[in-house]
């Protein structure tokens, strides 16, 4: 399978903990995307990376969140000190350049307890 | 910046007959709209894509349709089956002042298809 991946599928932790999720993008695609995505609502956009450059962040990302993406490839989202309204599925996408449609993992399903 | 509406929130078919989800943008300089499925547990699949250059694409049983003047696109499921019971996603994409090509999405539509 060559789609985006994404682990852990599935985080419970304790607020106030720290947590980190990894997205593989497929191997070609230069642009990496995370959303966060909550119940019964469309994905929101977080930020997104071209090769390792991160370009643009939303103002939901707070300063507790950071994204990496270090050699171009697999990118890290962690999220410090989370809080239960951290509680959502975490989707990354990838595409091959800014004009070309996004592929979108299955996601990250973070509860904080 | 870009607002995108969706609706119905639901709708329910009997398997066979056609389904048709509405949504609405704001940015007129919004130039790509993409539908996406998702399924329980899982991530967005693209289903079928517009570029604002065009009225209509057709792939076997979906279809989508936009109206630039009127700021509306439409996805059309004809001959619905039960694996088409999924929640639908329209969004619409548009390059921000900062050059990023910004995707928003509407709040989903949940179909059922009843057998």
């Amino acid at each position: 399978d060559t789609g985006v991946s994404q682990n852990p599928r599935h985080k419970i932790t304790k607020r106030g903990q720290n947590v980190t999720f990894r997205c593989d993008p497929i191997s070609e695609h230069n642009r990496l995307y995370w959303y966060r995505q909550t119940l019964g609502q469309g994905p929101e956009f977080l930020t997104y990376f071209q090769n390792e450059a991160q370009l643009e962040k939303s103002r939901l990302l707070s300063d507790r969140f950071s994204a990496e993406r270090p050699k171009g490839s697999f990118s890290t989202l962690e999220i410090q000190r989370t809080e239960q309204g951290d509680s959502a599925m975490y989707l990354c996408a990838s595409s091959l350049n800014r004009d070309y449609e996004q592929y979108f993992g299955p996601g990250t399903r973070l509860t904080v307890t | 910046g870009e607002n995108v509406e969706q609706h119905p929130s639901t709708l329910s078919v009997q398997e066979g007959d056609s389904a048709v989800i509405k949504c609405t943008y704001s940015d007129s300089a919004s130039n790509y709209f993409p539908w996406y499925k998702q399924e329980l547990g899982k991530g967005p699949q693209l289903i079928i894509d517009i570029r604002s250059n065009v009225g209509e694409k057709k792939d076997q049983r979906i279809a989508v349709t936009l109206n630039k003047t009127a700021k509306h696109f439409s996805l059309h499921i004809t001959e619905t089956q039960p694996e088409d019971s999924a929640v639908y996603f329209c969004a619409a994409r548009v390059r921000d002042s900062g050059g990023y090509q910004k995707v928003t999405f509407g709040i989903g539509t949940k179909l059922q298809v009843i057998p």
